[in-house]
């Protein structure tokens, strides 16, 4: 699985929107891009995948680089609750369990 | 719906002992994983299983030891426990083609 580079650290205003960046430049044609967050103590929660197209769902959007090389996750309004360690993490779909790391993620903090 | 639960909720053990951490999913998901996280670092993978029956080696397998003897259990064991295996484990489960992951509320263990 490709290899992901994310910022350790950002803040964000509550009310505006955080967009947290991943560089995944060594993805394959057939990795998709996931993004997980864990909100302090907790166990890491989903958040939203991606192939080739931009998604959105009820949580967040995510922006995939025409050349798959980079993504963007975007929370549109961010809530002191967003406040959580983003992960960026990309893999083959349904294959062997095995391949399947996550880096040190980005601390996003929330600010009011 | 439970989801993944995880047992204990901590524990305090003393090196050279045995101590199996315990996880149970009920969505009848075919891939599991334990992972590690250490104070203010990412998940890492120790072990996982593709399906019931089998299972496999991650990142950081040495000290551990699995099973998978159904589709719901997927017990972790420190055979001899050492100082260097305090952490926080979390068990997660898997399925379909994006096998998006789904995590327990971890384990903190610190061993003396």
């Amino acid at each position: 699985d490709a290899k992901t580079t994310q910022p350790p650290s950002m803040d964000c205003a509550e009310g505006r929107a955080a967009n947290l960046p991943c560089n995944h430049s060594t993805i394959s044609g057939n990795e998709y891009v996931y993004w997980y967050r864990q909100i302090h103590s907790q166990g890491p929660q989903y958040i939203i995948h991606g192939l080739k197209n931009n998604e959105t769902n009820e949580m967040a959007s995510l922006i995939i680089t025409e050349d798959r090389k980079s993504s963007t996750l975007i929370l549109p309004h961010a809530t002191l609750r967003d406040t959580a360690v983003y992960y960026c993490i990309v893999r083959v779909a349904n294959t062997n369990a095995g391949k399947s790391t996550f880096g040190d993620g980005t601390t996003l903090t929330v600010k009011p | 719906i439970a989801g993944i639960t995880q047992a204990p909720t901590s524990q305090i053990l003393a090196a050279g002992r045995r101590m199996t951490l315990r996880c149970t999913q009920d969505m009848r998901h075919n891939a599991m994983y334990w992972y590690r996280q250490d104070l203010g670092l990412g998940l890492r993978l120790i072990h996982y299983s593709n399906t019931a029956g089998t299972t496999g080696k991650g990142e950081v397998p040495d000290g551990y030891s699995v099973s998978r003897a159904n589709t719901d259990d997927f017990p972790l064991t420190l055979a001899s426990a050492v100082p260097s295996q305090t952490s926080v484990y979390f068990c997660a489960s898997g399925q379909g083609a994006l096998e998006t992951q789904y995590f327990g509320p971890g384990t903190r263990l610190l061993v003396l």
